[in-house]
């Protein structure tokens, strides 16, 4: 059984540049959730994807947005970036859109913005 | 609101001591609980959850609906159990974790 992937594991960007951030789901999951983790702070709701479709939006503008694809993986992006958007994403799978599945997380991307 | 508060930032213990983390909610309704571990340089991974009612590694946690609380318990902590522990709540929304800030556990030898 393969675990959730993300690529890459850190990147550095300057403010107003566009980033995208890449997970791979849990063989067999077809949920992928993003969550942004400032530091020191526990991890925020950003979207959920649910058999490609968003399954819920967390109080994120829209310049965050994103896909998932017929694999299941799936992408994050962030448009116009501000220097507030520094913080590790996390991606985590899970086999249903349901509030009683367990999240299986990746190991993040560390973003920098300058 | 929905809303999940670790009062603690720090928690240090001495190896065998008992332990408690606490973790308080607020959710209009009957939301389910969930502690997730981070231990060093892991990724976050599911603890244990108040549905399945089962003990992992020794830790347990009820569920006390009267007091919005969903305490993670340890009758006698190992130097092992030193992570960053998170409570976290779903609710209805399918399956949005809504997250606390999180409980740095240090157990000393």
């Amino acid at each position: 059984e393969t675990g959730v992937t993300q690529s890459p594991t850190h990147l550095i960007k300057t403010r107003g540049q566009q980033v995208t951030l890449r997970c791979s789901s849990q063989s067999g999951h077809n949920t992928v959730s993003w969550y942004q983790q400032a530091l020191g702070q526990g991890p925020q709701f950003i979207f959920q994807y649910y058999r490609e479709e968003e399954n819920g939006r967390g109080n994120f503008p829209p310049r965050f947005s994103g896909l998932q694809f017929p694999n299941y993986s799936s992408e994050l992006n962030v448009n116009a970036l501000e220097l507030d958007d520094s913080a590790l994403y996390l991606c985590a799978s899970s086999l249903g859109g349901r509030n009683t599945d367990t999240q299986y997380f990746g190991p993040g991307t560390r973003l920098t913005v300058l | 609101a929905q809303r999940v508060t670790q009062p603690e930032k720090l928690l240090s213990v001495f190896k065998g001591a008992p332990v408690e983390l606490k973790c308080n909610y607020s959710y209009s309704g009957s939301p389910e609980l969930f502690w997730y571990v981070q231990y060093s340089r892991q990724r976050l991974q599911l603890l244990l959850r108040h549905i399945s009612r089962e003990s992992i590694k020794g830790f347990t946690a009820d569920l006390n609906k009267g007091e919005t609380s969903f305490h993670l318990k340890k009758p006698f902590a190992q130097e092992e159990d030193s992570a960053m522990y998170y409570c976290a709540l779903s609710g209805h929304q399918g399956g949005k974790l809504i997250f606390g800030q999180g409980t740095e556990l240090s157990v000393k030898p």
